[in-house]
Order: C-alpha cells, then sequence, then structure tokens
C-alpha cells in the first residue's frame, strides 16, 4: 500500500493568494482527518470525514479555511486568502473504524509544509 | 472534552540509558490511550495503544507504557535507547464512545539521543 499521500510537500506563497492542499487516503479507509502542526500550538486537529461526509470542523480556525471530499479517494484543504500566520505543516491522515483491533490507529502523511510570506 | 499534558517538552538521553516520558490526560469518560512517534519531516505513526485488557501495553521498537486509570497516566518506557530512537513523541486519548477515532494530542515530548 503507498500510504496517505500528500501534495504538495512544500509551498510557498505570498499572503492573500490561494492555497491548496491536497490529500489522497488509503484505499478502504473510510475517516480522514486534517491536523496542523505548529511549534506554538502542537497539532491541532482542523476538520475530520467520515464516509466522505464532514462530521467535525470546529478545529477550521476562520471561514478562510475549507475542506472538501469528493470522494473516498481525495480530499483538499484550502486556504483563500492566506495569511502569514497559517505558514504551518498540514497533515492529512486516514484510518479504518471496521475492526476494533485497528481504533486510533491514524496513517498520517508527510505533511505539506506551508510559507505564507 | 479531553486534554492530555506531557510534562516534558524535552528530553536529552545517553545512547543505552533508559528513557520514560511522562504522560497525564484529563476526561469525563473513559478513553483509549495511544502513543505517536514523528522522526524529523514525517508524518506520525502509532508505537503503541491501549485498549482493553493487561494495563501495561508493548509497542514496536521496544517500547512500552503502563496504563493507570487512578493517576489517570500512560507513561512510555524504553530501557535503552538507540540514536535512532530521536525524535518527537506523542501521547493522545480518544473516548471510547466516540464514533471515529478522534485523538486529542499532547504537546510532544522531544526526544533527543547523544552518543
Amino acid at each position: 500500500d503507498a500510504g496517505v499521500i500528500q501534495s504538495p510537500r512544500h509551498e510557498v506563497t505570498e499572503m492573500g493568494q490561494e492555497v491548496t492542499l491536497r490529500c489522497k487516503p488509503i484505499s478502504g479507509h473510510d475517516y480522514l482527518f486534517w491536523y496542523r502542526q505548529t511549534m506554538m500550538r502542537g497539532l491541532e486537529l482542523l476538520i475530520y470525514f467520515n464516509n466522505n461526509v464532514p462530521i467535525d470542523d470546529s478545529g477550521m480556525p476562520e471561514d478562510r479555511f475549507s475542506a472538501k471530499m469528493p470522494n473516498a479517494s481525495f480530499s483538499t484543504l484550502k486556504i483563500q486568502p492566506s495569511e502569514p500566520r497559517d505558514s504551518a505543516v498540514y497533515f492529512c491522515a486516514s484510518s479504518s473504524h471496521r475492526e476494533f483491533s485497528l481504533i486510533g490507529e491514524l496513517f498520517f502523511g508527510e505533511g505539506s509544509r506551508l510559507t505564507v510570506l | 472534552a479531553q486534554s492530555v499534558t506531557q510534562l516534558d517538552s524535552q528530553v536529552p538521553v545517553f545512547e543505552e540509558a533508559p528513557v520514560e516520558l511522562r504522560c497525564n490526560y484529563s476526561s469525563s469518560v473513559s478513553v483509549y490511550l495511544f502513543w505517536y512517534v514523528q522522526y524529523p519531516n514525517q508524518g506520525l505513526q502509532l508505537l503503541l495503544k491501549y485498549l482493553s485488557g493487561s494495563t501495561l501495553v508493548k509497542g514496536i521498537n521496544g517500547f512500552e507504557a503502563e496504563f493507570n486509570k487512578s493517576q489517570t497516566s500512560f507513561h512510555l518506557r524504553k530501557p535503552s535507547v538507540h540514536i535512532s530512537d530521536t525524535a518527537e513523541y506523542f501521547c493522545a486519548v480518544s473516548p471510547t464512545k466516540a464514533a471515529g477515532n478522534k485523538l486529542t494530542f499532547g504537546g510532544g515530548t522531544r526526544v533527543l539521543v547523544k552518543p
């Protein structure tokens, strides 16, 4: 299995620009999570989906952030307009809840490092 | 709601010495407990987890953790560390009754193994 695939790995953009981060979860997983990691705030859960439906977006910081999951194999996290304080590493993770033994086992991508100038 | 406190933000340790990383949690409901590891420039990966049964849990790479319900702790230990254990370690909890695998992470502990 290829694991969770994120793109781009690195993005440098200017304030005000739109940023789109992409994620392909592991095939067969029914949960998808978007996390943000910064030195100051650590790991924050932004939003998660179950069977492509957003379940909890309470961690999305502002209306500038939006996430979609149009199908089971693709999700996007969009920031429009971007600001310097959005600079962080954004992780996508997927998991399966179909078996008790898999509970809590999130498979993370390698992250997208965003720098907003 | 749940919260996780990792008492040490950084732990320097010499190679082949033991290490213990402390984790305490707060929750009004019963929880599952996890330790994840993040190597430099990588995503997190699961080290071990406690779902039920024996309170001493063994994970990958020689790590183990013990769940102490009365002290609401889940400390991680390794008897002898290697240089390759240099990483950041995250403790996490998830409510047992919640749908999905929504984890709440602690702030992380950076382990630096010195030769």
